[in-house]
This record gives C-alpha cells, structure tokens and sequence, in this order.
C-alpha cells in the first residue's frame, strides 16, 4: 500500500525566514493529496488540497509544489511568523480505496523564533 | 470553517476496563472514520463508517473494538477490554462524501491512557 515519508521531524525557523517540509509518497497513481495544520490542542485543519494536475499551488503565505516524477510533494512555508508554529501532517488517499483512507506523514513540529 | 467535537480530550483506564470515546461530526456529513496516532508514530486509519455500517477496517481495528452512531447521535469508539497498547490518540474524522478527492474534517484527538 501507499507509504508516505515526511521529513524533517522538526523546523524552527526564525520570524520571516522561509521553511521547507517533504513528503514523498510510493504509489503513482495518487491523485489527490492534503496539508493539515495542527496548532496545540486543536484539530487537524485543512490547509490545503492538491489535485495532481497542479504542480504548484498558492496559499497565504505558503506554496504547495508537487513533483510527480519523484512523487515529492512539499509546502513551502515564506516569511514565518509565530502564527505558523504547529504541526503539519502531509496525507494521500489510498488510492486502491474508495473509503478515503489516509496515509499521512508523521508530521513535522514547526516553532516560529521571534 | 466545519468543526468535529472529540470528548473527553484526555481519558485515563485501567487495563481491562471498557472505554467509549465520543465523536461530534460536521452536522451533515455522512461518513465517518477513526484514526490511531501511537506516540511518535503516523496516524493510522483504523475505521469508515457510513449508513450504520464498517465499510473498511485495518488490522489495527481488534475484534475487541466497536463503533456505532445510535440514531443520529455521537460517533463512538468502543474498546472493550482495553489493553495496554492501547494507549494513544484517537481521531475522529468525518465528511460529506467518499472518495479521494473529499476532504476530511478531523476532531482535535482523544488522549488514551491505558494503565
């Protein structure tokens, strides 16, 4: 089944610096994958949904790149601020299940530095 | 935007007691899952539900779990008897369709401890 790895564990960046996290999955024919955002003692939250015909997708003040050739997927954090200090877990649907099943990255802890 | 309500936040058991952890869905969603994070490990699906039934389980889902939605009410999680592995965060997810491209809505987790 689908195996996604997601590096690195933890980030900390300093206030307005940009930051990198990767995912990269097995299965090719994933076709639609997700970023959550988990802040402390709240939910997953939607950050963003990628389609696989999107290479490169733009949030506020984050961008999604997806690299199917190396089936690689990453979110581009630009200008930290404190605000971004969470978890964020990459996920891909299983794609031989129709039952949205999620195989999700382990996570990476972000800690914005003033 | 949608939230999913996950009660208690924290529940602390003895091995071998039951437990029934609790699941508010988004108001009109129609499926629901639980999800299983071990401490340092990925989240891992364990169930989907819909129409009162388990659509698909993962060997993580022991014969000495449950999960139902009596009429409408909280999506529970039921583990009887608890064992010591146990111990995790469980979450409870919920969304308005099935299939790759939906997007699902998780709750914040229920922190097990099985002592």
């Amino acid at each position: 089944g689908e195996q996604v790895e997601q590096r690195p564990p933890h980030l900390s960046v300093r206030e307005g610096d940009s930051a990198v996290i990767i995912c990269t999955y097995t299965d090719p024919n994933s076709y639609y994958f997700f970023w959550y955002k988990q802040e402390p003692g709240a939910g997953l939250q939607l950050l963003m949904k990628v389609f696989s015909s999107t290479e490169i997708n733009e949030g506020q003040g984050f961008t999604v790149l997806l690299n199917k050739k190396d089936k690689q997927l990453s979110l581009n954090l630009t200008a930290a601020h404190p605000g971004d200090s969470a978890v964020y877990f990459c996920a891909v649907p299983q794609s031989c299940s129709a039952g949205n099943k999620l195989t999700f990255g382990i996570g990476t802890r972000v800690l914005v530095r003033p | 935007g949608p939230k999913v309500l996950q009660i208690p936040s924290h529940q602390i058991i003895d091995m071998g007691q039951m437990v029934t952890l609790n699941c508010d869905p988004v108001s009109n969603h129609l499926y629901f899952y639980w999800y299983k994070q071990i401490l340092g490990q990925q989240m891992e699906f364990l169930v989907n539900f819909y129409n009162g039934k388990v659509m698909e389980k993962s060997k993580l889902f022991k014969d000495q779990f449950s999960v139902e939605r009596p009429d409408g009410s909280y999506f529970t999680l039921k583990i009887q008897p608890t064992a010591l592995e146990d111990s995790a965060v469980y979450f409870c997810a919920s969304s308005g369709g099935l299939g790759g491209a939906e997007t699902l809505y998780f709750g914040s987790g229920t922190r097990l401890t099985v002592l």
